[in-house]
């Protein structure tokens, strides 16, 4: 079956250090993969799309490597600050009809 | 630029009791629309999701049903709540690859 997993349910890190999180995935072959920041009880709001020919993608202090080999992408918080705490979700598309697959996200808490 | 509502934002329901949320998409058109249920500490289930008015597909058997009677509106709807309905509701719209959420609709069901 397909699975999207997220490493550890919580990331806790002091201000200045790099966050890093990862987002692994079987059966699927997805054309482009994204990830999302959503606060608490709040929507999603969309980071960063990566494609699948592509290998490293930044946006400011973040970025996000996509390994399809490894079916794997690692996502980025550099000189992390305490307004990223929030749960960074990872998606997944596989067809045209731009559905998309969620996994269960990671929260990150930066400490000040 | 485009903007998402969801209404309302809280909703406290005896089990039983139908159920309708709604969410409407400004400043964009035929846009594709999507339903998704997020349970405490889970990651989002897609529930639903349309590229055009009355056209819908359910993504998972359940108590609930979704109707687009227009464009830029998606509805969510149940003749009947159960307790396994309780959730955050999230509407969701795209016109290609990423998609913009709405506020949510944060349902109890009691």
């Amino acid at each position: 079956s397909q699975k999207i997993e997220q490493n550890s349910e919580a990331l806790n890190i002091q201000e200045g250090k790099t966050a890093t999180l990862t987002c692994n995935y079987t059966n699927y072959s997805p054309a482009y993969l994204q990830w999302y920041r959503q606060d608490p009880g709040r929507g999603p709001v969309f980071l960063l799309l990566i494609r699948e020919n592509e290998k490293e993608k930044r946006k400011e202090r973040l970025k996000v490597t996509f390994d399809t080999t490894l079916k794997q992408s690692l996502f980025h918080i550099t000189a992390s600050q305490p307004a990223d705490s929030a749960t960074y979700l990872c998606a997944l598309t596989a067809g045209d009809d731009y559905k998309l697959s969620f996994g269960a996200g990671t929260t990150v808490t930066v400490r000040a | 630029s485009q903007t998402i509502h969801q209404w309302p934002a809280t909703l406290v329901q005896p089990v039983g009791s139908p159920l309708s949320l709604e969410c409407t998409v400004e400043g964009t058109s035929n846009p594709n629309l999507y339903w998704y249920r997020q349970a405490a500490g889970r990651g989002l289930q897609l529930l639903f999701y349309s590229v055009g008015i009355g056209q819908i597909s359910s993504e998972v058997p359940q108590n609930l049903s979704a109707s687009r009677p227009q464009d830029r509106q998606f509805i969510l709807s149940s003749k009947k709540l159960l307790l396994s309905d309780s959730g955050f509701y999230l509407c969701a719209w795209s016109r290609a690859d990423t998609q913009y959420f709405g506020p949510g609709t944060r349902l109890t069901v009691l």
